[in-house]
């Protein structure tokens, strides 16, 4: 059964960092392309990033520069190291991954980690 | 970048009611569109990809179609389980802008 498990979020002054993480299992990690993608409080869907197979990355243009995706195959653990957080960034961030190779839909989603940013 | 407009945001039917969504792309996008359904404090579920392949466990009752800039998701006869808000995506290349969402209610 595919399994993902993110951690990490909670409160955090603008202008802070923090690091997310989301534990995978049930398939093979390493073989798909993993996302983030967020939700803000009572608003829609937000993509934030993908990373692939080979570890090539895109971002969102609103976390551009700000936020770093990464994957560690060994540990079947993605990453989003997120720094100079803003008010809106605040948001319930989920990890997605990939259906299959090229084909860039997202069929299991884990549960979410609450980031808040505020002061 | 290639915008994803959904319409109407909200609508209100009756159960047994055949329910339309359409989602706009400001370019073509092929039929590389995706259709999720979202429960209250619920994760997001995919319901369709391709445009229109059902995926699944999904009831037949959702259907997805159309290509280039214009698509629609169906549900022929709506049942009290289905309130939901539902969000196409578009799946042909980062990045991967999801629509609006459509808020179903039931009347």
């Amino acid at each position: 059964e595919v399994q993902l498990l993110e951690s990490g979020g909670g409160l955090v002054q603008p202008g802070g960092s923090l690091r997310l993480s989301c534990a995978a299992s049930g398939f093979t990690f390493s073989s798909y392309a993993m996302n983030w993608v967020r939700q803000s409080p009572g608003k829609g869907l937000e993509w934030v990033s993908s990373i692939g197979t080979g570890g090539t990355t895109y971002y969102a243009d609103s976390v551009k520069g700000r936020f770093t995706v990464s994957r560690d195959n060994s540990k079947n653990t993605l990453y989003l190291q997120m720094n100079s957080l803003r008010a809106e960034d605040t948001a319930l961030y989920y990890c997605a991954k990939h259906y299959r190779y090229g084909y860039r839909f997202f069929d299991y989603w884990g549960q979410g980690t609450l980031v808040t940013v505020s002061s | 970048d290639i915008q994803m407009t959904q319409s109407p945001s909200s609508l209100s039917a009756s159960v047994g009611d055949r329910v339309t969504i359409t989602c706009r792309a400001s370019q073509d996008i092929g039929n590389s569109l995706a259709w999720y359904q979202q429960k209250p404090g619920r994760v997001p579920k995919l319901l369709i990809y391709t445009a229109s392949t059902l995926h699944s466990g999904v009831p037949s009752r959702f259907s997805g179609s159309g290509s280039g800039t214009d698509f629609t998701l169906t549900i022929s006869s709506l049942q009290p389980e289905d309130v939901a808000t539902y969000y196409c995506q578009k799946s042909n290349s980062a990045p991967l802008t999801f629509g609006g969402g459509t808020k179903v209610e039931i009347k």
